[in-house]
């Protein structure tokens, strides 16, 4: 079955501890990116990759870090969580940049 | 920044009405794709125009789009208390960014 898998799916940390969430996809797709999702501003891009090693800041990429070192997976990492990120985020996958995009089921993070 | 803007921001509606919702956008684009959303959940792709296209067809999911008017509209014939979700439509700009609005969250009651 194609599918992007994110984990956790929930997360309650500290300010500070450094987290990674991960995304795997297994459609062998190129473009990955990762987006936020608060209430009223709809998605945001944070990062994106267009293939491996290959990474570029999305319009609110303050605070985090990805990192592609193979197709399948593309890991958000906070380094120092701040509750300012406490938000709801997505993974998603897609053949080409202009094609249909497959979206994880989620990670509802809180930094407290 | 948004560039798919929704509208209305929320949509309620009885079971087998029609429900229509807007999207209006800023810049050129390759193509506009609608979403939908269950709560908190994974978005779910509905149908993608090109920016050739004027209008698609997909099961009760009806979308125009105006690139005079930089706008498009999503209809869903004939409701259901199935798709009570929220809708956002996502333009891919001429660098292949898919850029998401706010979106329109319809309830429809049985």
């Amino acid at each position: 079955e194609a599918q992007v898998t994110q984990n956790p799916r929930y997360l309650i940390t500290v300010t500070g501890k450094k987290l990674t969430v991960t995304c795997s996809q297994n459609m062998n797709h190129e473009y990955m990116s990762w987006y936020r999702q608060d209430p009223g501003l709809g998605l945001r891009q944070i990062y994106y990759s267009m293939n491996v090693e290959v990474t570029d800041k999305g319009d609110v990429p303050e605070g985090y870090k990805v990192s592609r070192k193979e197709k399948r997976n593309f890991p958000l990492i906070l380094e120092s969580p701040s509750p300012n990120q406490t938000s709801l985020y997505f993974c998603a996958s897609s053949s080409g940049q202009r094609g249909e995009a497959f979206f994880g089921q989620g990670t509802r993070l809180t930094v407290v | 920044s948004q560039q798919g803007e929704e509208d209305p921001q929320a949509l309620s509606i009885q079971e087998g009405e029609n429900a229509t919702m807007n999207c209006s956008y800023k810049t050129s684009i390759n193509n506009l794709q609608w979403y939908r959303q269950n709560s908190g959940r994974g978005l779910v792709h509905l149908i993608l125009i090109r920016s050739n296209e004027r209008e698609k067809h997909s099961g009760r999911l009806r979308v125009t789009l105006d690139t005079s008017k930089k706008s498009s509209s999503l209809l869903i014939t004939a409701s259901r208390a199935a798709d009570t979700a929220s809708y956002f439509c996502a333009v891919t700009d001429s660098w292949g960014k898919l850029q998401f609005g706010a979106g329109t969250q319809v309830v429809v009651t049985p």
